[in-house]
């Protein structure tokens, strides 16, 4: 079965601090890889999707960025937090298929202070 | 742009009462609907839908959607506490590869 791991679960960051955090899948091979953040009250917005090792796209843009080094990594990294980082950071994949569902890491709070 | 709203963003319930929850969307070329529950963390995956009038049902939640007026509901009938949770509906389209969300019915169930 397949699973994906998220971490750290929680961070408390300073602002201009870096940023790094990583999510892994097991069970699978070739999946969709995304970071969404959700913001307090909010629904998810999607910051970044993968669709294979090396291939990036950003939807919003931001002082974040993200790689896929391996099939089954991606990582969000920032060089420098803002205040306006803080929320809750989701990784999710899919099949890559037409109608399939999102399958969601457990989140990172991450607070800039 | 696609659009996905949901309604009420935030619903009040006693125990035992039948609740409705609503969205809309506006995307192009639709191919399917999702509804997510999410208590604390991760969303855990709810139905999915792709044709229309064709119920979705799971012990008391039952979903169904309505491609003609651009929606879908979400049933809950006899709520319980264990019910409360922000209720996420997510569309996927041709236009993208990640689902759109909407902001989430959060809602809280008493006893």
């Amino acid at each position: 079965s397949q699973t994906i791991h998220q971490w750290p679960a929680t961070l408390v960051q300073p602002v201009g601090s870096p940023l790094s955090l990583e999510c892994t899948v097991e069970g699978t091979s070739n999946p969709n890889l995304y970071w969404y953040r959700q913001a307090a009250g909010r629904g998810l917005q999607l910051l970044f999707y993968s669709v294979g090792i090396g291939q990036i796209s950003s939807e919003v843009p931001q002082n974040l960025s993200a790689s896929r080094p391996q099939d089954r990594q991606f990582i969000l990294s920032s060089k420098k937090l803002l205040l306006s980082d803080s929320g809750f950071y989701l990784c999710a994949w899919t099949r890559g298929t037409a109608n399939t569902e999102a399958f969601f890491g457990q989140g990172t709070r991450l607070t800039v202070v | 742009e696609d659009k996905v709203v949901q309604s009420p963003l935030s619903l009040v319930v006693h125990e035992g009462d039948t609740v409705t929850l609503n969205c809309s969307y506006e995307v192009t070329n639709f191919r399917s609907l999702l509804w997510y529950k999410q208590e604390k963390k991760a969303p855990t995956f709810l139905f999915m839908l792709t044709s229309s009038g064709i119920e979705k049902k799971s012990g008391r939640l039952s979903s169904i959607l309505d491609k003609k007026e651009l929606s879908s509901i979400l049933n809950i009938t006899a709520t319980q506490t264990g019910d409360s949770a922000i209720y996420l509906c997510a569309v996927e389209s041709d236009s993208g590869y990640a689902l759109n969300f909407g902001k989430g019915t959060s809602l809280l169930v008493t006893p």
